[in-house]
C-alpha cells in the first residue's frame, strides 16, 4: 500500500483565500484523523472520521475550518477565509481504530501571508 | 481530561551514549493506551510502539526500550547506544478507552527533540 497521501505537500496563500487540502487514507482503514502541528501548541487533534462520519470535531478551531470525507478514500480540509496564524503543518493519519496505530501522511506545510 | 507531559525539551548526547526520554501521562481512565513517535527532521511521524494500560512488561526493540510503570504514571523510552540517526524528535501520546467518559483521541505531549552527535 502507498501509505496515507496528502496533498498538496506545500501551499503558499495570502490572507483570506480558501485553502483546501486533501487526504487519501490507507485503504481498509475506517478512522480518518487531521492534525495540526505548530511550534506553540504541538500537534493538536482537529476532527476524526469513522466511516466517513464526523465523530469528534471539537479541535476545529473556529468555522472557518471544516472537513469532509465524502467516500472511504477521500477527505478534505477547507479553511474559509485564511490567516496568517493558520500557518503550519496539516498531517493526516488513519487507522483500523481510535486506539490503534494511527498511520501519518507527509503533511501539508501551509503557509498563509 | 488526558494529560502527557514531556519534560525535556530537548536533550543533546554524543554518539553510543544512552539516553532516555521521559513521558508522565494523566488520566482517570482505567483502560488507556500509550504511544511514541518519532519525527525525524524529515518532517514525517513514524509510529514506534503502542501499549494498553494492562500490560505492564518492558518491551525491548534492537537498540529500542520501554518501561512502563503504572505506579509512577510513566512511560520512558531510552536509546541504546545512539546513532545520529535517531538525531529527531519523539512524541509521547495518551488515548483513553472512552469508557468513563474518557476520550479516545489521541493527546501528544509537546516532544523532546533528541539530537546526537558525532
Amino acid at each position: 500500500d502507498a501509505g496515507v497521501i496528502q496533498s498538496p505537500r506545500h501551499e503558499v496563500t495570502e490572507m483570506g483565500q480558501e485553502v483546501t487540502l486533501r487526504c487519501k487514507p490507507i485503504s481498509g482503514h475506517d478512522y480518518l484523523f487531521w492534525y495540526r502541528q505548530t511550534m506553540m501548541r504541538g500537534l493538536e487533534l482537529l476532527i476524526y472520521f469513522n466511516n466517513n462520519v464526523p465523530i469528534d470535531d471539537s479541535g476545529m478551531p473556529e468555522d472557518r475550518f471544516s472537513a469532509k470525507m465524502p467516500n472511504a478514500s477521500f477527505s478534505t480540509l477547507k479553511i474559509q477565509p485564511s490567516e496568517p496564524r493558520d500557518s503550519a503543518v496539516y498531517f493526516c493519519a488513519s487507522s483500523f481504530s481510535p486506539t490503534g496505530e494511527q498511520f501519518f501522511g507527509p503533511g501539508t506545510r501551509l503557509t498563509v501571508l | 481530561a488526558q494529560k502527557v507531559t514531556q519534560a525535556q525539551t530537548e536533550i543533546s548526547v554524543v554518539e553510543k551514549e544512552d539516553v532516555t526520554l521521559d513521558c508522565v501521562y494523566e488520566t482517570r481512565d482505567t483502560t488507556y493506551y500509550l504511544f511514541w513517535y518519532k519525527q525525524p527532521p524529515s518532517g514525517e511521524l513514524v509510529f514506534l510502539i503502542r501499549r494498553n494500560s494492562f500490560d505492564e512488561q518492558n518491551e525491548i526493540s534492537g537498540r529500542y526500550s520501554w518501561n512502563f510503570q503504572k505506579s509512577t504514571s510513566s512511560f520512558n523510552f531510552t536509546i541504546t547506544a545512539s546513532q545520529v540517526v535517531d538525531s529527531a524528535v519523539y512524541f509521547c501520546a495518551l488515548s483513553e478507552g472512552g469508557r468513563r467518559g474518557g476520550s479516545e483521541k489521541l493527546v501528544f505531549g509537546k516532544g523532546t527533540k533528541l539530537t546526537v552527535n558525532p
